[in-house]
């Protein structure tokens, strides 16, 4: 079934680990994206990559890293995790081009919690 | 600043129909989109207006004002499986999504 996959589905991390959460798609989609959901907020953008070997810093990019080797993973990696780190991680995907709607694709989501 | 506004919470009666309004204040626009996202799960894509006007999609239909910097998603026939939270989000001038914080929708019987 087309679509994005990630890894883990959820975590249980001590503050001061290093982690990477996995994102695979096999839609062929241009651009990809990290996204956290917190209680009574609104999606907020970590990173994203528009294009294989090209990435760029969202809203709240502090203490997050990515990587984009290829045009299928796009992996988050927490440096050294602490509490506010706690929450639910969507990747998602699209295909790139300024018009058009570019529906957003996500994935399953991954849950942290950071103790 | 960017600000999408959103109730935090509506209650409407299976079969009945119901009305989730967004507001918003963006650098620039280009599109607004609906999504659906049951408790749990990822959010899928409902709708999408770019120009004034209603766009309708079975149950679901979506309006937009840019002028008023307004939008609703209007539910007819309510299901329990409506039941979920609606996210509204722009399309900004550098064709960066900014989100609503959601209306969690609650069915009754």
């Amino acid at each position: 079934i087309a679509g994005i996959t990630q890894a883990p589905t959820s975590q249980i991390l001590a503050a001061g680990r290093r982690m990477t959460l996995r994102c695979t798609q096999d839609m062929r989609h241009n651009a990809m994206y990290w996204y956290r959901q917190d209680l009574g907020l609104g999606l907020r953008l970590i990173h994203y990559s528009n294009t294989a070997g090209t990435t760029g810093k969202g809203e709240v990019p502090d203490g997050y890293s990515v990587s984009r080797a290829n045009t299928d993973d796009f992996p988050l990696t927490l440096a050294s995790a602490v509490p506010s780190q706690t929450s639910v991680y969507f990747c998602a995907s699209s295909d790139s081009g300024a018009s058009g709607a570019n529906v957003l694709t996500f994935g399953a989501g991954s849950r942290l919690t950071v103790l | 600043g960017q600000n999408i506004d959103q109730p935090t919470e509506m209650t409407a009666t299976e079969g009945a129909i119901v009305q989730i309004n967004c507001t918003y204040q963006t650098s620039g626009f280009n599109g607004l989109f609906w999504y659906q996202q049951h408790a749990g799960e990822a959010p899928t894509f409902l709708s999408y207006n770019v120009l004034d006007g209603l766009e309708e999609k079975g149950r679901f239909s979506s309006f937009l004002s840019r002028s008023k910097g307004y939008s609703y998603l209007l539910l007819k026939e309510l299901q329990m499986k409506d039941s979920a939270s609606y996210l509204c989000a722009v399309r900004d001038s550098n064709y960066q999504l900014i989100w609503g914080a959601g209306t969690k929708l609650i069915i009754k019987p």
